[in-house]
C-alpha cells in the first residue's frame, strides 16, 4: 500500500541549533514534493516545492533535499528560532489531481 | 487581500443533523478541495473540484456531499450519514489541477464538534 510517514515523535530543539525532519515515502514515484507549516488551529500554509530532478532546494533558513532512490525528503530549519516552532507537513502527488499528506512532525524552539 | 475564507471557525452539532460549511475564495482558482483533519493523522480528501459544475470523490467522501456552483465557491454538507463527523475540515484551492506542481492555498478551517 502507498504511505507517507513523518519523524513520528516531536522534535524539541534549542533556539540556534538546526532542526532536521524527515518524510519517507513507499509505493510513490512522485515528480514534486511540497512542504507546509501549520500552527496550532490555522490551515497549512506551503513553504516549499521540490522537483524530483532537483536535490536541494533553499528558502531563507529552510532547506529541503529529495533522494528519489531512498524515497525520502529532509527539511532543514537552520538557526532556529522559537517562531519556527509549528506543525510541518510533507505532501506529494499520489495520482492525478490527488495531494497526499503525511501526519506531520510538531518542532518546538526552546529559547 | 486575496485569500480563502471559511465560515464559521466552531460549529456545534447535534449528532443526526446534517451540516453545511461554507468556503470561499477569492484567488480566482479553478481547483478547490476540502480535507479533513484528525489528530495524528495526515490530511484525507474528501471531495475536490477542477471546475465549476464538477466534482469528484476523494478517499473519504462517504457521508459528505458537495456543490460548485460557482468558482468562488466550493460549500461541504456533513450529513447525518457520516459516522465520526467530529473533526477539523480544511477547504483549500490552487490554481491548476495538476496538484503536484501547484501549492494549495488553504483556508484556516472550521472545527465541527457532532454530540
Amino acid at each position: 500500500s502507498q504511505k507517507i510517514e513523518q519523524n513520528s515523535e516531536a522534535l524539541n530543539i534549542q533556539e540556534g541549533k538546526t532542526a532536521t525532519l524527515t518524510c519517507n515515502y513507499t509505493n510513490y514515484s512522485p515528480a514534486y514534493l511540497q512542504w507546509y507549516r501549520q500552527d496550532p488551529g490555522r490551515g497549512p500554509v506551503f513553504l516549499l516545492l521540490i522537483r524530483e530532478n532537483e536535490k536541494e532546494k533553499r528558502k531563507e533558513r529552510l532547506k529541503v533535499t529529495f533522494d528519489t532512490t531512498l524515497k525520502q525528503s529532509l527539511f532543514h530549519i537552520t538557526a532556529s528560532q522559537p517562531a519556527d516552532s509549528a506543525t510541518y507537513l510533507c505532501a506529494l502527488e499520489t495520482n492525478d489531481y490527488k495531494l497526499s499528506f503525511g501526519a506531520g512532525t510538531t518542532v518546538t524552539v526552546r529559547a | 487581500d486575496g485569500g480563502i475564507t471559511q465560515s464559521p471557525k466552531y460549529l456545534f452539532r447535534k449528532e443526526g443533523q446534517n451540516v453545511t460549511l461554507s468556503c470561499e475564495q477569492n484567488l480566482n482558482h479553478d481547483a478547490m478541495y476540502w480535507y479533513r483533519q484528525d489528530p495524528g493523522q495526515g490530511l484525507r480528501l474528501i471531495y475536490y473540484s477542477q471546475i465549476v459544475n464538477d466534482f469528484q470523490k476523494g478517499d473519504i467522501a462517504e457521508g459528505y456531499s458537495v456543490s460548485r456552483e460557482k468558482k468562488e465557491s466550493f460549500p461541504l454538507t456533513v450529513t447525518s450519514a457520516q459516522k465520526n463527523p467530529t473533526a477539523f475540515y480544511l477547504c483549500a484551492s490552487s490554481t491548476q489541477t495538476g496538484s503536484g506542481n501547484s501549492p494549495l492555498h488553504f483556508g484556516n478551517g472550521t472545527r465541527l464538534t457532532v454530540t
